[in-house]
């Protein structure tokens, strides 16, 4: 079965420019979750999606991100303009409806971000 | 706030050896707790789940343990061999209200010499 997929694998970027990063979940997971992972924080979690609608994205830092789940097989967080600050790795999640509380994350390889 | 804190932060053992990595967090009202493993340049993979009401899990040499009202967990590795080198990450999700998200302790840098 094919994992959390996620692309670019890496991004070098000057600051600035539009980031675009894209997730495609593991087909039939109703949850969806963005994260970034730095040395200083850990892992954040960003935003999270259930049946591609945002839930809660009191994670994401500021109004220059935002995500996006147009339908059940993708979605995009997007930075815009891109700062240093922003350079970490970005993660991508999936699971199953979560009602009964035993359904792990699935993680993807994530995206390796850096902005000059 | 749900903290969650791994000690320690970084672990070298030699082969064989049997170990345990240990987690802790703040709030006992949790859904579940979940151990990861992620190495380098890599995401993270699912190890071991194991529910509020359920006090370990066993899968292979691994084994967690969850002591909900201590606030804490413990990952047993039997017989550690090189390949288990990496980062270990626990993480518990909460049960408050309509959130599903996973807070991550720091992890605990693992390796196993040959």
């Amino acid at each position: 079965d094919a994992g959390v997929i996620q692309s670019p694998r890496h991004e070098v970027t000057e600051m600035g420019q539009e980031v675009t990063l894209r997730c495609k979940p593991i087909s039939g997971h109703d949850y969806l979750f963005w994260y970034r992972q730095t040395m200083m924080r850990g892992l954040e979690l960003l935003i999270y999606f259930n049946n591609n609608v945002p839930i809660d994205d009191s994670g994401m830092p500021e109004d220059r991100f935002s995500a996006k789940m147009p339908n059940a097989s993708f979605s995009t967080l997007k930075i815009q303009p891109s700062e240093p600050r922003d350079s970490a790795v970005y993660f991508c999640a999936s699971s199953l409806k979560q009602g009964d509380s035993n359904q792990p994350q699935h993680f993807g390889d994530g995206t390796r971000l850096s902005i000059l | 706030k749900q903290e969650v804190t791994q000690i320690p932060a970084a672990l070298s053992v030699p082969e064989g050896e049997n170990l345990v990595l240990n987690c802790s967090f703040t709030d006992s009202a949790i859904y579940n707790l979940q151990w990861f493993r992620q190495d380098p340049g890599k995401g993270l993979t699912s190890l071991l789940l194991i529910q509020s009401s359920q006090r370990e899990q066993t899968s292979g040499r691994l084994n967690a343990s969850l002591d909900k009202s201590s606030g804490r967990s413990t990952l047993y590795i039997a017989a550690s061999q090189p390949g288990d080198s990496a980062t270990y990450l626990c993480a518990v999700l909460l049960s408050s209200g309509s959130a599903r998200q996973l807070t991550f302790g720091s992890g605990t840098q693992l390796t196993v010499l040959p």
